[in-house]
């Protein structure tokens, strides 16, 4: 069975950039999750989705990041502006029962 | 606020001996908690505790949930360099359907 894919691995742009992430969960989990991870803390929740409706994205900065999940299967999340303090590994995870599986990853690096 | 801690924050052993890494948490409805290893960037799944499901094991990993206390524990018995990693405690909330981790525990196992 395939795992949760992410694309791209890496990214580096310059600040005031934009950057789109995207997020293939494993097939058939309908709950998917964006989490943002810096050096030396837990991943924090940006959005989580439930099929195809954002049902948190409390922790989101909707100023400059925006996130989609259209047909309630891929997703991508986009921040444009970007900053510096932006740089992070984007985490995607999807969950079916409570459990919760994450792709590889992006580091992005704004410089 | 529902909350994941967990202690210590980093720890040094040497290969052969066991270590006890520590997660507590505060939820408003419990639902599952969830050990990851993290080594370079995605967090690998390890275990999911429920209240049905109190204890697991794998290999030289096992892990213990103390629903009076709020908290699990994650043993590694012979320790290996290869365990040297982030460990992730994560608890699922039933009411928010939130996937909260704590800051994680830096783990070096030295030959």
């Amino acid at each position: 069975e395939a795992g949760v894919v992410q694309s791209p691995r890496y990214k580096i742009i310059e600040k005031k950039q934009p950057v789109a992430f995207w997020c293939n969960p494993i097939s058939g989990h309908n709950t998917l999750y964006w989490y943002r991870q810096n050096l030396g803390q837990g991943p924090e929740l940006l959005i989580r989705y439930e099929n195809e409706e954002a049902v948190d994205d409390s922790q989101l900065p909707k100023d400059r990041f925006s996130a989609e999940r259209l047909k309630g299967v891929d997703s991508t999340l986009k921040i444009q502006p970007a900053e510096l303090g932006d740089s992070a590994v984007y985490l995607c995870a999807s969950s079916h029962q409570g459990d919760a599986f994450f792709g590889q990853g992006t580091r992005l690096t704004v410089v | 606020e529902d909350k994941v801690v967990q202690s210590p924050l980093s720890l040094v052993v040497h290969e052969g001996d066991t270590v006890t890494l520590n997660c507590s948490y505060e939820v408003t409805n419990f639902r599952s908690l969830l050990w990851y290893k993290q080594e370079k960037k995605a967090p690998t799944f390890l275990f999911m505790l429920t209240s049905s499901g109190i204890e697991k094991k794998s290999g030289r990993l096992s892990s213990i949930l103390d629903k009076k206390e709020l908290s699990s524990i994650l043993n590694i018995t012979a320790t290996q360099t290869g365990d040297s990693a982030i460990y992730l405690c994560a608890m699922y909330s039933g009411n928010t359907g939130k996937l909260i981790f704590g800051q994680g525990t830096t783990l070096q196992v030295k030959p």
